[in-house]
């Protein structure tokens, strides 16, 4: 069975960047999609983008299009989010979500929390 | 974008059914999965492509999809039934999009 396991909380100030990693165990991997998904404070489930194919590039949602990058290191199978020009509204928890097949997201991990304050 | 729309809450007392439901553009014609997500939890799979259950997610929930309407059942409804449940597809003009959430709270 497959885990994914993320990194800690952050806190950031407004304009600077946060990464996010999330590892993954268990499985084969080099066929899977990783994908982020943000939830702000009381808020619904937002997909971000995420890699297709674990050595494949990225894919993007439009409106983070130029402000989120999504990058894998193979060696430790871990995918990785950064997030610039940070604002308030980022403020989030920040989820991995693996699709191993189809479009559902079968496996997700334990959300990280990102906390944007001046 | 894709819209899914989702009533922002159903209630239903112990042991009833809990319909919730989840619309779109011939949504019908895709396949639509579900999440729970109790509070300060990641979501979690329950029903995907429209009608399946992941391992160790009970009989008591079961889903359906035709025309502009996905539908999530709940059976025997329970107290540890209380989350948030999302809808969730692909859909080209906007990749992966989820439903608004609806929080069902059990009386």
């Amino acid at each position: 069975q497959v885990q994914l396991v993320q990194s800690g909380a952050e806190v950031k100030k407004p304009g600077s960047s946060v990464k996010v990693s999330c590892k993954a165990s268990g499985g084969t991997l080099t066929n899977y999609d990783i994908n982020w998904v943000r939830q702000a404070p009381g808020q619904g489930l937002e997909w971000m983008g995420g890699i297709i194919g674990f050595f494949a590039t990225p894919n993007y949602a439009q409106r983070f299009q130029g402000r989120v990058t999504i990058t894998t290191d193979a060696s430790t199978t871990t995918v990785h989010l950064e997030v610039s020009s940070l604002r308030s509204e980022d403020s989030a928890v920040y989820y991995c979500a693996l699709v191993s097949s189809g479009t559902v997201f079968d496996f997700w991990g334990q959300g990280t929390l990102v906390t944007v304050s001046s | 974008s894709y819209v899914l729309t989702q009533p922002p809450s159903v209630s239903v007392a112990p042991g009833q059914t809990a319909r919730l439901t989840c619309e779109g553009t011939n949504i019908g014609n895709t396949n639509v999965h579900w999440y729970q997500q109790r509070p300060g939890q990641a979501p979690v799979l329950v029903v995907y492509d429209d009608t399946h259950r992941p391992s160790g997610i009970p009989g008591r929930f079961s889903g359906s999809n035709s025309g502009n309407t996905a539908t999530l059942t709940i059976s025997r409804v329970e107290a540890g039934d209380e989350a948030d449940y999302y809808c969730q597809m692909w859909h080209a003009s906007s990749d992966y999009v989820f439903g608004t959430g609806t929080r069902v709270t059990v009386l």
